[in-house]
C-alpha cells in the first residue's frame, strides 16, 4: 500500500527566498506523480505531472523532481512571493491506480 | 474550458440529517472521483467512475454514502444518515483518462455536521 509523507509540515519564509518541499513515497513503482497547490476554502490545482520516465519538469518558477528509486520528488520554487502562500500536496500515481495524496506542506511567504 | 463545477459550496446539517453534493465534470471526461478531505489531511478517494460504471469504491462507507453518476456525466454523493465525523471538505475531480491521468479539481463542498 502506497504511503506518502511531507516535509516539513508547515514552512515560513521571507519574500524572494527559494524553497524545496519534499515528497516522499514507500512505493518506487510509479507510473507518475503530480504536484497540486491548495488555497484555504479551495480546491485542488494541478502545477505539474511528471512521468516516471522523466527526471523533472518546469513551469514558470517551479521546478519538480523525480527520484523513484529514492522514493522522492521534490518541488523547488524560485524567488518565491507571498502569492506562493498556499498548501502544496504531492501525490504518486501508479499504474491503473489512483493518486495517494500526501498531507501537505503549509507554505507562509512574508512580505 | 469550464472547469469541474461543484454545489453547494457550503452546508451545514445536523447529526443524522441527509445531505447530497453534486458535480459536474470538465465536458469530455470520462472518469470522475469523488475525495473527502478532512481538515490537515491529504484528499482520501471515496469513489471512481469510469462513465457511469464503478471502477473503484473500496474506501466509500457504503452504510451511510452512495453515489451515482447517470449518463456518465454528472455525479451525485450522498450521505445519510450524517455523523459528526462527516464534517469535511468534498471534493470532486474528473480526468481524461483512467488513474493515474492527470486529475481537475472542483472547488470542493465543505460540510459541517453539528
Amino acid at each position: 500500500k502506497q504511503e506518502v509523507t511531507q516535509i516539513p509540515a508547515a514552512l515560513s519564509v521571507p519574500e524572494g527566498e527559494n524553497l524545496v518541499l519534499n515528497c516522499s513515497f514507500t512505493d518506487s513503482a510509479i507510473y507518475n506523480l503530480q504536484w497540486f497547490r491548495q488555497d484555504p476554502g479551495k480546491g485542488l490545482t494541478s502545477l505539474l505531472l511528471i512521468q516516471s520516465s522523466q527526471r523533472e519538469q518546469t513551469s514558470g518558477r517551479l521546478n519538480a523532481s523525480l527520484d523513484k528509486s529514492s522514493g522522492r520528488s521534490t518541488l523547488y520554487i524560485a524567488a518565491s512571493q507571498p502569492g506562493d502562500s498556499a498548501t502544496y500536496l504531492c501525490a504518486p500515481g501508479n499504474y491503473g491506480q489512483n493518486f495517494v495524496f500526501g498531507p501537505g506542506t503549509r507554505l507562509s511567504v512574508l512580505p | 474550458e469550464a472547469g469541474v463545477a461543484q454545489s453547494p459550496r457550503y452546508k451545514i446539517i445536523e447529526k443524522r440529517q441527509s445531505v447530497a453534493f453534486w458535480c459536474n465534470p470538465i465536458s469530455g471526461h470520462a472518469t470522475l472521483y469523488w475525495y473527502q478531505q478532512i481538515l490537515g489531511q491529504g484528499p482520501k478517494l471515496l469513489i471512481q467512475f469510469q462513465n457511469n460504471g464503478v471502477v473503484d469504491d473500496s474506501q466509500l462507507p457504503k452504510d451511510r454514502f452512495s453515489a451515482e453518476r447517470l449518463k456518465g456525466v454528472d455525479s451525485t454523493l450522498k450521505i445519510q444518515p450524517a455523523k459528526l465525523e462527516d464534517s469535511a471538505v468534498y471534493l470532486c475531480a474528473s480526468s481524461l483518462e483512467g488513474p493515474p491521468g492527470a486529475q481537475y479539481f472542483g472547488p470542493g463542498t465543505r460540510l459541517l455536521v453539528l
